[in-house]
Parts: structure tokens; sequence; C-alpha cells
């Protein structure tokens, strides 16, 4: 069946990038989307990439996409201390519209 | 609207009470999901309405979870009997571009 996964934790300091890495197993996934929760707050869909592209380049945010590894990542490049949040990548699959999401990256930006 | 609404924003609730959970859309978008999110983990899907077609209900938990949708308007969520183990937050998002409302957070007491 389709499985989206992502690390848990990552920190970084004020400044540097993050990466945050998501690998998902459908293969005829036609969408991939990072969206951002805040403590308390609902989803925010950040970007998303359609499966022929393999880069998307949005401002402070950097997806790439290897369809080939199913392994799809976000830089945030001079990372704030306001991007601290989960991240959550999501596949949609080819056979349906629902969204599968991964369990969530847990983002600290330490000052 | 502008966003999707989503209603109430808390409900604390008796373990063997119904509850109904509201999303109203974005206007104009055919297509609205549900999911559920546990403390601490992702989101999973419970449900999908496109249109008038038959809803994919692949993801409801049990036959105590039900939704509705009339057209394009306003879906209800109805958890009957509800148990402990439903208590997370009830998201609904709607197409296209997945804008998500900020949740129901049920808690069952």
């Amino acid at each position: 069946g389709e499985d989206v996964e992502q690390s848990l934790f990552l920190s970084v300091r004020e400044g540097d990038s993050s990466v945050i890495n998501c690998t998902y197993t459908d293969s005829s996934s036609t969408y991939l989307y990072w969206y951002k929760q805040e403590p308390g707050a609902g989803l925010q869909l950040l970007t998303y990439i359609f499966s022929n592209m393999d880069m998307k380049q949005d401002q402070r945010l950097t997806v790439l996409l290897n369809k080939k590894d199913k392994h799809l990542s976000l830089r945030i490049a001079d990372t704030q201390t306001g991007d601290s949040a989960i991240y959550f990548c999501a596949e949609k699959g080819g056979a349906t519209n629902k969204l599968i999401f991964g369990t969530g990256t847990l983002l600290a930006v330490q000052p | 609207g502008a966003g999707v609404s989503q209603s109430p924003s808390n409900k604390v609730t008796e373990k063997g009470k119904d509850v109904e959970l509201r999303c109203d859309p974005i206007s104009g978008h055919t297509a609205l999901y549900w999911y559920r999110q546990r403390l601490g983990q992702g989101l999973e899907f419970l449900i999908y309405f496109q249109g008038n077609s038959a809803p994919d209900k692949s993801g409801l938990p049990s036959d105590r979870f039900s939704a509705e949708r009339t057209g394009e308007s306003v879906s209800t969520l109805t958890i009957q009997r509800t148990q402990q183990e439903d208590s997370a937050v009830y998201l609904c998002a709607s197409s296209a571009g997945y804008t998500f409302g900020s949740g129901t957070r049920l808690t069952v007491v």
C-alpha cells in the first residue's frame, strides 16, 4: 500500500539551511506536497511539485524530487526561528485523489 | 468564503455521546476531504467527496463514523457513541491546493 516516511526531528541554527527529507512508495504519485504546522495551528500548504518535475524553487524554499528513488526533500534557506514547526510531506496517488501524509518532521531552530 | 471554516473549534464530549462536526468549504471547490490527526501523529484520511459522485469512504475507521455533503456545500462528520480513542483534531480540506481548515479538536472524556 501507500506509505510516506519522514525523519522525526531536525535541529538547525538560525541562518543555516534546513533540509527535510521524505520517502514514499507509490510510484504513480502525481503531486507531492509540503505543509507546515505551527503549534496549535492548522496546516499551511507551503509548496507542491508535479511528479514530472525534479526541482521547484519558491523564495527560500527549494523542493527536490528524485522520482527514481521516490525521495522528496524540502530545503529552507536562511532558516529563521519563525520556521520552527512540524513539516509534513504528502503524496497524491495516481489511482485516487486522497493525500497520504507522512508523520511529520519537527524542525527546531536554535537562535 | 475566503477560507475553509470548521466548527466548533473545540468540542468536549462524554464517552458514548454522538457528535457532529461541520465544514464550510471554499465556495466553488468541488472536492472536500476529512482527515483526523491524533496527538503527535500525522494525518489519517477519513473520507473524500467529489461533486455528486459517490464519496470515497475507505478511511472511515468504523461504522460509528459517517459524513454527508449535499452538492458542493457544507459537510458534516458525525461520530456516534464516541470513544476515548476518537479524541483527535478533525481537519477538513477543500480543493484545489488542499486548503485546510483550522480543525475541530475533539476530546472524549
